[in-house]
Protein backbone atom coordinates (compact mmCIF):
# COMPACT_ATOMS: atom_id res chain seq x y z
CA UNK A 1 0.00 0.00 0.00
CA UNK A 2 0.69 3.65 -0.67
CA UNK A 3 2.96 5.33 2.54
CA UNK A 4 3.92 9.12 2.49
CA UNK A 5 6.88 10.35 3.25
CA UNK A 6 7.38 12.23 6.53
CA UNK A 7 10.91 14.25 7.16
CA UNK A 8 12.63 14.13 9.97
CA UNK A 9 12.33 10.62 10.54
CA UNK A 10 13.75 11.66 14.22
CA UNK A 11 14.38 14.75 16.04
CA UNK A 12 16.51 15.09 19.30
CA UNK A 13 15.57 18.35 20.41
CA UNK A 14 15.77 20.75 24.02
CA UNK A 15 12.75 21.03 26.28
CA UNK A 16 11.44 24.80 25.18
CA UNK A 17 12.20 24.52 21.30
CA UNK A 18 9.79 24.98 18.68
CA UNK A 19 9.51 21.48 16.18
CA UNK A 20 8.67 21.32 12.54
CA UNK A 21 7.96 17.92 10.41
CA UNK A 22 6.51 17.79 7.07
CA UNK A 23 4.61 14.80 5.16
CA UNK A 24 4.81 14.52 1.02
CA UNK A 25 2.54 12.46 -1.01
CA UNK A 26 2.86 12.06 -4.66
CA UNK A 27 -1.22 11.58 -4.51
CA UNK A 28 -3.03 14.58 -3.76
CA UNK A 29 -5.42 14.71 -0.82
CA UNK A 30 -8.55 16.01 0.18
CA UNK A 31 -8.08 15.26 4.19
CA UNK A 32 -4.77 15.21 6.24
CA UNK A 33 -4.53 14.15 9.87
CA UNK A 34 -1.74 14.12 12.09
CA UNK A 35 -1.49 11.44 14.98
CA UNK A 36 1.01 11.06 18.17
CA UNK A 37 1.75 7.20 19.27
CA UNK A 38 3.36 6.34 22.44
CA UNK A 39 5.13 2.59 23.27
CA UNK A 40 2.82 0.36 23.56
CA UNK A 41 -0.47 2.69 22.66
CA UNK A 42 -2.60 2.88 19.59
CA UNK A 43 -2.42 6.44 17.57
CA UNK A 44 -4.23 9.40 19.19
CA UNK A 45 -5.60 12.35 17.02
CA UNK A 46 -3.98 15.63 17.07
CA UNK A 47 -5.38 17.46 14.56
CA UNK A 48 -7.69 17.04 10.92
CA UNK A 49 -7.60 19.39 8.02
CA UNK A 50 -9.82 19.45 5.30
CA UNK A 51 -8.66 22.45 2.94
CA UNK A 52 -6.20 23.29 0.96
CA UNK A 53 -4.14 26.31 3.00
CA UNK A 54 -5.59 25.69 6.02
CA UNK A 55 -4.02 26.26 9.22
CA UNK A 56 -5.30 24.92 12.50
CA UNK A 57 -4.13 25.03 16.25
CA UNK A 58 -4.58 22.53 19.10
CA UNK A 59 -2.87 24.04 21.68
CA UNK A 60 0.70 24.31 20.91
CA UNK A 61 0.56 22.24 18.05
CA UNK A 62 -0.47 23.56 14.47
CA UNK A 63 -0.77 22.16 11.22
CA UNK A 64 -1.06 23.35 7.80
CA UNK A 65 -2.56 21.71 4.57
CA UNK A 66 -0.51 22.57 1.83
CA UNK A 67 -1.53 24.46 -1.07
CA UNK A 68 -0.27 21.49 -3.66
CA UNK A 69 -2.46 19.21 -1.94
CA UNK A 70 0.57 17.02 -1.54
CA UNK A 71 1.85 17.96 1.67
CA UNK A 72 1.64 19.21 5.27
CA UNK A 73 3.02 20.25 7.85
CA UNK A 74 3.54 19.97 11.94
CA UNK A 75 4.71 22.45 14.21
CA UNK A 76 5.03 22.13 18.15
CA UNK A 77 6.07 25.40 19.93
CA UNK A 78 7.77 25.18 23.32
CA UNK A 79 8.21 21.35 23.60
CA UNK A 80 8.08 19.84 26.72
CA UNK A 81 8.77 16.47 27.65
CA UNK A 82 5.64 14.67 27.28
CA UNK A 83 6.10 15.68 23.92
CA UNK A 84 7.89 12.37 23.30
CA UNK A 85 6.56 10.29 20.94
CA UNK A 86 6.25 8.87 17.25
CA UNK A 87 4.17 12.09 15.08
CA UNK A 88 2.21 10.10 12.25
CA UNK A 89 0.31 12.36 8.58
CA UNK A 90 -2.06 10.46 7.56
CA UNK A 91 -3.90 11.65 3.83
CA UNK A 92 -7.26 10.41 2.21
CA UNK A 93 -8.76 11.23 -1.12
CA UNK A 94 -12.06 10.00 -0.91
CA UNK A 95 -12.45 9.97 2.99
CA UNK A 96 -12.24 6.21 3.04
CA UNK A 97 -9.02 4.45 2.66
CA UNK A 98 -6.31 6.34 5.29
CA UNK A 99 -2.46 5.96 4.12
CA UNK A 100 -0.02 6.40 6.74
CA UNK A 101 2.91 8.67 6.81
CA UNK A 102 6.69 6.60 8.04
CA UNK A 103 6.39 8.74 11.22
CA UNK A 104 9.21 10.99 13.27
CA UNK A 105 10.49 10.26 16.02
CA UNK A 106 10.48 13.09 18.71
CA UNK A 107 12.81 13.38 21.80
CA UNK A 108 12.38 16.01 24.09
CA UNK A 109 15.76 16.37 26.43
CA UNK A 110 15.27 18.46 30.21
CA UNK B 1 -17.99 2.34 25.17
CA UNK B 2 -16.19 5.61 25.20
CA UNK B 3 -13.32 4.85 22.72
CA UNK B 4 -12.29 1.94 20.51
CA UNK B 5 -12.00 -1.36 22.23
CA UNK B 6 -9.59 -4.49 21.24
CA UNK B 7 -9.06 -7.80 22.12
CA UNK B 8 -6.15 -9.40 23.15
CA UNK B 9 -3.56 -7.00 23.93
CA UNK B 10 -1.01 -9.50 23.20
CA UNK B 11 -1.32 -12.82 21.53
CA UNK B 12 1.48 -15.20 21.02
CA UNK B 13 0.46 -18.15 19.04
CA UNK B 14 2.78 -20.73 16.44
CA UNK B 15 3.59 -20.83 13.22
CA UNK B 16 0.29 -22.08 11.58
CA UNK B 17 -2.11 -21.69 13.95
CA UNK B 18 -5.58 -19.88 14.10
CA UNK B 19 -5.74 -16.43 15.43
CA UNK B 20 -8.90 -14.18 15.88
CA UNK B 21 -8.56 -10.64 17.29
CA UNK B 22 -11.76 -8.88 18.19
CA UNK B 23 -12.48 -5.07 17.54
CA UNK B 24 -15.45 -2.76 19.16
CA UNK B 25 -15.73 0.35 17.85
CA UNK B 26 -16.84 3.66 19.24
CA UNK B 27 -20.50 3.37 19.37
CA UNK B 28 -22.55 4.76 17.09
CA UNK B 29 -19.58 4.90 14.29
CA UNK B 30 -20.45 3.09 11.56
CA UNK B 31 -16.96 2.84 9.33
CA UNK B 32 -14.07 0.34 10.93
CA UNK B 33 -11.11 -0.07 9.84
CA UNK B 34 -8.14 -2.46 10.53
CA UNK B 35 -4.62 -1.56 9.99
CA UNK B 36 -1.07 -3.50 10.70
CA UNK B 37 1.93 -1.79 11.59
CA UNK B 38 5.57 -3.45 12.29
CA UNK B 39 8.15 -2.08 14.21
CA UNK B 40 9.56 1.15 13.07
CA UNK B 41 6.55 1.47 10.55
CA UNK B 42 3.76 3.52 10.05
CA UNK B 43 0.06 1.97 10.13
CA UNK B 44 -0.62 -0.43 6.65
CA UNK B 45 -4.01 -0.65 5.94
CA UNK B 46 -6.00 -3.99 5.28
CA UNK B 47 -9.64 -3.43 5.26
CA UNK B 48 -12.52 -1.33 5.64
CA UNK B 49 -16.08 -1.95 6.72
CA UNK B 50 -19.09 0.37 6.05
CA UNK B 51 -22.03 -0.69 8.17
CA UNK B 52 -21.41 -4.88 8.11
CA UNK B 53 -20.15 -4.87 4.55
CA UNK B 54 -16.15 -4.79 3.72
CA UNK B 55 -16.23 -1.61 1.39
CA UNK B 56 -12.28 -1.94 0.43
CA UNK B 57 -10.54 -4.87 1.65
CA UNK B 58 -7.39 -4.38 -1.07
CA UNK B 59 -4.87 -4.16 1.92
CA UNK B 60 -5.36 -7.72 3.10
CA UNK B 61 -2.00 -9.17 2.31
CA UNK B 62 -3.48 -12.43 1.00
CA UNK B 63 -6.24 -15.23 1.54
CA UNK B 64 -5.15 -16.25 5.04
CA UNK B 65 -6.56 -12.97 6.09
CA UNK B 66 -10.12 -12.39 6.33
CA UNK B 67 -12.56 -10.18 8.78
CA UNK B 68 -16.28 -10.03 9.62
CA UNK B 69 -18.34 -7.35 10.90
CA UNK B 70 -21.61 -9.20 11.09
CA UNK B 71 -23.92 -6.95 12.86
CA UNK B 72 -22.42 -3.68 11.37
CA UNK B 73 -20.72 -3.11 14.85
CA UNK B 74 -18.13 -5.43 16.52
CA UNK B 75 -15.09 -6.96 14.20
CA UNK B 76 -13.17 -9.74 14.09
CA UNK B 77 -10.31 -9.95 12.06
CA UNK B 78 -8.75 -13.43 11.41
CA UNK B 79 -5.82 -15.00 10.31
CA UNK B 80 -5.37 -18.68 9.07
CA UNK B 81 -1.94 -20.60 9.31
CA UNK B 82 -0.19 -17.92 10.53
CA UNK B 83 3.35 -17.30 9.03
CA UNK B 84 6.13 -15.72 11.37
CA UNK B 85 5.84 -12.81 8.96
CA UNK B 86 2.67 -12.29 10.54
CA UNK B 87 4.18 -10.72 13.59
CA UNK B 88 2.84 -7.04 14.09
CA UNK B 89 0.52 -4.48 15.97
CA UNK B 90 -3.01 -5.21 14.72
CA UNK B 91 -4.74 -1.88 14.95
CA UNK B 92 -8.07 -1.06 14.58
CA UNK B 93 -10.03 1.92 14.03
CA UNK B 94 -13.37 3.55 13.70
CA UNK B 95 -14.92 6.71 12.14
CA UNK B 96 -18.58 8.69 12.94
CA UNK B 97 -18.80 8.88 8.45
CA UNK B 98 -20.75 12.14 8.60
CA UNK B 99 -19.74 14.32 5.93
CA UNK B 100 -16.51 16.17 6.18
CA UNK B 101 -15.77 14.30 9.29
CA UNK B 102 -12.63 12.28 8.64
CA UNK B 103 -10.56 11.21 11.73
CA UNK B 104 -10.46 7.86 12.53
CA UNK B 105 -10.13 6.98 16.47
CA UNK B 106 -7.89 3.91 17.00
CA UNK B 107 -7.88 1.18 19.74
CA UNK B 108 -4.91 0.79 21.44
CA UNK B 109 -3.84 -2.63 19.14
CA UNK B 110 -3.29 -6.06 19.43
CA UNK B 111 0.04 -7.41 19.52
CA UNK B 112 0.58 -10.58 17.55
CA UNK B 113 3.66 -12.63 17.81
CA UNK B 114 4.30 -15.89 15.85
CA UNK B 115 6.79 -18.28 16.99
Amino acid sequence: GQQLNQSPQSMFIQEGEDVSMNCTSSSIFNTWLWYKQEPGEGPVLLIALYKAGELTSNGRLTAQFGITRKDSFLNISASIPSDVGIYFCAGAFTGNQFYFGTGTSLTVIP
Amino acid sequence: GAGVSQTPSNKVTEKGKYVELRCDPISGHTALYWYRQSLGQGPEFLIYFQGTGAADDSGLPNDRFFAVRPEGSVSTLKIQRTERGDSAVYLCASRRDRANTGELFFGEGSRLTVL
